[in-house]
Formats: C-alpha cells, structure tokens, sequence
C-alpha cells in the first residue's frame, strides 16, 4: 500500500530535550516536505526536499533541521524544543511526474506538546 | 506574495442538501494549481480534488466539483447530497507554477472551514 509514515504520532516533551519526528514513504517520490498546521492558520511549510542530499527551507524553518540521506525518509529534528512548537506536524511527498495535478500525499500527523 | 483565504471559518449544512465552501486566492503566477483537502477529526489530510490554472473545466470527483472562476480567483468547493462523513475540516490550497520536476511544490493553505451535517 503506498503511504507515507511517521513517528510518533503523539509526543509530549519538555523544553530542550532533543527529539526527532521521523517520516519514511514507499513511493519512491523524490520530493518531500514537512508542515505544521496551528489554529487559524492552516498548514505552513518548515522544510522541504527536492531529492537525496538536498534541503531547503520553508516559510517557518526557525527551530527545526532536516536530512535526506536516502530517498524514502526525511526526519524533523527540533534541537530544543520550546512551548511555541507545540502544534500538529505533517510529513508529505509527491512524485515529480505521475500525476498530472503532482498532488501531495500526507503521512498521518505527529501531535507534539512541548511544555 | 501568494494567499488563500478561507472567509467561512465553520458552516453548517443539512444531511442531504449541498453546500458551498468558498476560496479565494492571489496569485501573480499564470500557472497554479488549486487543491481541496479534507481533515476529518482523525487528523488526516484526505486530498479530495484539483484544478489546473490552464483546466478549461471545472473539477469533479464524485459528490466534489470544484466552481473556478479564473477571473474572480476564486475555487470554491461544491458538496453535492451531504453526509454525516462529510463533517471535518476543509482545507484549499495553491501551489504556484507548474507541477513538473522544477517545482518545489509548496502548498499555500488557507485557514480552513468546519463543515457539520445536520442529520
């Protein structure tokens, strides 16, 4: 079945405590992204990735990291989290050329409180 | 800069009645493209339909038919025969340019709009 994973899908931490949201896909897409989705203002890109070895930021980067090392999984490091990242996170991929409308494909969520 | 509003943030609708959820974009990009995303309360994000800047039709997919009119910017979603399922959030989103190789493919969401059937 072709899908998009991520893991945890819930999480409460404390303020600094390193963690990593993983995000893993079997559809061979070469582009991925992740967004956080926060009350009133939809979903919003942090980072995104072209294919293997390239990243780039998004409109909210401030606080995260990523990496493609391999073509199916793009993790979300928050190298100290604080109570402003508290939100609901979205990995998503896409094929460069097997649809026509290139739509976005959405792993399941990660919940992440930070307190 | 590129911007979707979403003006209705909840509606309601009766079971069986259709209903309208507007969207209306900016965008200075000749090529676009328009999506419509469903948010049960499960969380997910269910990709419902699309619209090409260049479609000369409308979008359907099943009881979804997407109303663009190109010179309004506007891309409002029609449910025809509402369900009980059909209350979630909804979401419309644009991605600038063209979707080949190039594109980073960013998603520009609006806010969102809580559809609730009324049985």
């Amino acid at each position: 079945e072709a899908q998009v994973t991520q893991n945890p899908r819930y999480l409460i931490t404390v303020t600094g405590k390193k963690l990593t949201v993983t995000c893993s896909q079997n559809m061979n897409h070469e582009y991925m992204s992740w967004y956080r989705q926060d009350p009133g203002l939809g979903l919003r890109q942090i980072y995104y990735s072209m294919n293997v070895e390239v990243t780039d930021k998004g409109d909210v980067p401030e606080g995260y990291k990523v990496s493609r090392k391999e073509k199916r999984n793009f993790p979300l490091i928050l190298e100290s989290p604080s109570p402003n990242q508290t939100s609901l996170y979205f990995c998503a991929s896409r094929a460069h050329r097997d649809r026509v409308s290139y739509e976005q494909y959405f792993g399941p969520g990660t919940r992440l409180t930070v307190t | 800069a590129q911007k979707i509003t979403q003006t209705q943030p909840g509606m309601f609708v009766q079971e069986k009645e259709a209903v309208t959820l507007d969207c209306t974009y900016d965008t200075s990009d000749p090529s676009y493209g328009l999506f419509w995303y469903k948010q049960p309360s499960s969380g997910e994000m269910i990709f419902l339909i699309y619209q090409g800047s260049y479609d000369q039709q409308n979008a359907t997919e099943g009881r979804y038919s997407l109303n663009f009119q190109k010179a309004r910017k506007s891309a409002n979603l029609v449910i025809s025969a509402s369900q009980l399922g059909d209350s979630a959030m909804y979401f419309c989103a644009m991605r600038e340019g063209p979707g080949g190789s190039g594109n980073t493919g960013k998603l520009i969401f609006g806010q969102g709009t809580t559809l609730q059937v009324k049985p």
